[in-house]
């Protein structure tokens, strides 16, 4: 089993809804979620983290982690053509982050 | 967050020449830079892992002699591609360790170096 996994996509939502995308993680002792945005030719950048179970909000989007279930989400409200890139999943275990492979995303106009 | 910078952004060479990539926390200090390397359409590849004033750890299939780090200080990292070839071009990202106020751990990336070897 992948330390973390996510689903390739891609995932095409229309503009204006909510995109929603998902994360499993396998190492329980797994300390910090993030996710990061990363457009095509360019570097990934940090948009969430987040440590404790539950929802963390940050403008329109939403981390949500379940640390039972072991599954870390990312919610983007109000979805934008510009919010069209690929999201990668990282977690944090002992000062190592461990990234998935992550979802591309497409907004659709 | 962290500001990080890379240096060059983009650099064309010959196969058989060296090429040096320059990496910079610009407003805080790195004990551990991370270095990594994107194919296009492919995932991230961490290839190695340095702190400051020790060597590098490589990940595995990661070549030590052709890859050179060095992580003098804190504040810089640099990388170097020795002999290039054409299968060595890529996308070139480094990621300084970083410490937010609250004690959170994060990790932020520098812009990346796009390096074509011809």
């Amino acid at each position: 089993q992948k330390e973390v996994e996510q689903n390739s996509g891609p995932l095409s939502v229309p503009e204006g809804a909510i995109a929603s995308l998902n994360c499993t993680y396998s190492d329980r002792g797994s300390q910090s979620f993030f996710w990061y945005r990363q457009y095509s030719g360019k570097s990934p950048e940090l948009i969430m983290f987040i440590y404790s179970n539950g929802d963390k909000e940050d403008g329109r989007f939403t981390a949500q982690l379940n640390k039972a279930s072991q599954y870390v989400s990312l919610l983007i409200r109000d979805s934008q053509p510009s919010d069209s890139a690929t999201y990668l999943c990282a977690v944090n275990r002992d000062d190592k982050i461990i990234f998935g492979k992550g979802t591309r995303l497409h907004i659709l106009p | 967050g962290a500001v990080v910078s890379q240096h060059p952004s983009r650099v064309i060479c010959k196969s058989g020449t060296s090429v040096k990539i320059e990496c910079r926390s610009l407003d805080f200090q790195a004990t551990t830079m991370f270095w990594y390397r994107q194919f296009p359409k492919k995932s991230l590849m961490l290839m190695a892992t340095s702190n400051e004033g020790s060597k590098a750890t490589y990940e595995q299939g990661v070549e030590k002699d052709k890859f050179l780090i060095n992580h003098a200080s804190l504040t810089l990292s640099t990388l170097t591609v020795t002999s290039a070839h054409p299968e060595d071009s890529s996308f070139y990202i480094c990621s300084p360790n970083y410490w937010g106020l609250a004690g959170s751990y994060e990790q932020y990336f520098g812009p990346g170096t796009r390096l074509t070897v011809t």
